[in-house]
């Protein structure tokens, strides 16, 4: 199994221009959800999704577009990109995120962002 | 929001000794979960232990144990025979019983020095 796969691995956009991160998943999972990863601030929630079709706030939304139309798909959209959105980015999946009582998420490998 | 704190930002332990990190955090729920995360140089984020507020008992997995104090909202995760492979940052992590937000600590950077 390839996991929670997240593209690119790294971006440089510039103030204003527009992106999308893609995160997949091959094990059927129903919670999708995004983090950013700052120094010295641990990990945020920006969105989630407990399946096709549903997502919520987290955190940290604003900025930040997604939509859930496959099971396995969960992309991330920057609209319009700016300085304090660099970051790390880390999406995770859970077959069943809140009835375990959170007892497995499983992190792709991140997206590295700058934005100049 | 839950808040987590982590308050070494790094620490060292020879191989093959003991070492514990600490963590605390705050809420005014009676039921939830509190975690451990490792993240290695490699980037990826991996579970390392996990603890259900309601057990009094410490989890433990391997070489690793965690010491609960649910009084005193503290949750400290002792590793034991350090190896050079436990390198890497640690998060503490708080999950509220229903919830979806996981609430991380600010991190670890452990050292493992041969």
């Amino acid at each position: 199994n390839a996991g929670v796969t997240q593209t690119p691995k790294f971006q440089v956009l510039k103030t204003g221009q527009s992106m999308t991160l893609q995160c997949a998943q091959d094990m059927n999972h129903e919670y999708m959800s995004w983090y950013r990863q700052d120094p010295g601030m641990g990990l945020r929630l920006i969105h989630y999704s407990v399946g096709a079709g549903i997502t919520d706030q987290g955190e940290v939304p604003n900025g930040y577009n997604v939509s859930r139309s496959t099971t396995e798909d969960f992309p991330l959209r920057l609209l319009s990109a700016a300085p304090s959105q660099t970051s790390v980015y880390f999406c995770a999946s859970s077959y069943s995120w809140v009835a375990s009582g959170g007892r497995e998420l499983f992190f792709g490998e991140g997206s590295r962002l700058t934005v100049l | 929001a839950q808040t987590v704190t982590q308050s070494q930002p790094e620490m060292s332990v020879q191989e093959a000794e003991t070492v514990t990190l600490s963590c605390t955090y705050d809420t005014s729920e009676n039921n939830y979960y509190l975690f451990w995360y490792k993240q290695p140089p490699s980037r990826q984020m991996i579970l390392v232990i996990r603890q259900e507020a309601y057990k009094q008992q410490n989890a433990t997995e391997n070489r690793f144990s965690v010491n609960f104090q649910k009084a005193a909202k503290s949750f400290s995760l002792k590793i034991s025979d350090s190896q050079l492979g436990d390198t890497a940052m640690y998060f503490c992590a708080f999950l509220q019983t229903g919830a979806n937000n996981l609430f991380f600590g600010t991190g670890t950077r452990l050292t493992v020095i041969p």
